[in-house]
């Protein structure tokens, strides 16, 4: 069966500081991958994604980016964060191919907090 | 542009008390229609797909149905542990993004 991880759970770093998040899924191959910020009442922003090692694709201009060094494993990135990075960020993957027929399945999340 | 729009955003019921969420989408040719449940601090967890108008699925309390503008989750005889935000999504054409809800944030009391 498939598993996704993401870690930390929870993360509380300062203003200015970097950032890495991770998120790796295993027992197929070839996956898409995508990272979510959710905030409180308004809905999942989905902020990139990545159909193969090396591809990413952004939906939103921002202060973060993401890798994908290994083809089941995603990154999401900043050098410098701000506090309007503070959120619940999602990890997801589908099975490779337009995913228009595949439901999501998502990981449980990082809480960052940012001082 | 595609869109997804759930109602009501929150919705409390007793226990026992059936109701019915509704998400209503605007999308140029339909493929999946998604329902996924959300426990605080958890990631979305997958329910149903529904693919064409007149379409239904099952499980335990829950069944989901689907027209050419709209689905719904409906929930009978709902019980304290059914409380969590229910999403749904919509993808369309080739596009490897679905678009989501905003959600509808549900609590059973006992």
């Amino acid at each position: 069966s498939q598993t996704i991880h993401q870690w930390p759970a929870t993360l509380v770093q300062p203003v200015g500081s970097p950032l890495s998040l991770e998120c790796t899924v295993e027992g197929t191959s070839n996956p898409n991958l995508y990272w979510y910020r959710q905030a409180a009442g308004r809905g999942l922003q989905l902020l990139f994604y990545s159909v193969g090692i090396g591809q990413i694709s952004s939906e939103v201009p921002q202060n973060l980016s993401a890798s994908r060094p290994q083809d089941r494993q995603f990154i999401l990135s900043s050098k410098k964060l701000l506090l309007s990075d503070s959120g619940f960020y999602l990890c997801a993957w589908t099975r490779q191919g337009p995913s228009t027929d595949q439901p999501q399945h998502f990981g449980d999340g990082t809480r960052l907090s940012i001082l | 542009e595609d869109q997804v729009t759930q109602s009501p955003e929150a919705l409390r019921l007793q226990e026992g008390e059936s109701s019915s969420l509704n998400c209503s989408y605007t999308v140029s040719g339909l493929r999946g229609l998604f329902w996924y449940r959300q426990d605080p601090g958890k990631g979305p967890e997958f329910l149903f797909t529904l693919y064409s108008a007149g379409e239904e699925k099952e499980k335990e309390r829950l069944k989901a149905t689907l027209t050419k503008k709209e689905s719904f989750l409906h929930i009978t005889a709902p019980k304290p542990e059914d409380s969590a935000t229910y999403l749904c999504a919509a993808t369309s054409g080739g596009s490897y993004i679905p678009t989501f809800g905003r959600g509808t944030s549900l609590i059973v009391h006992p």
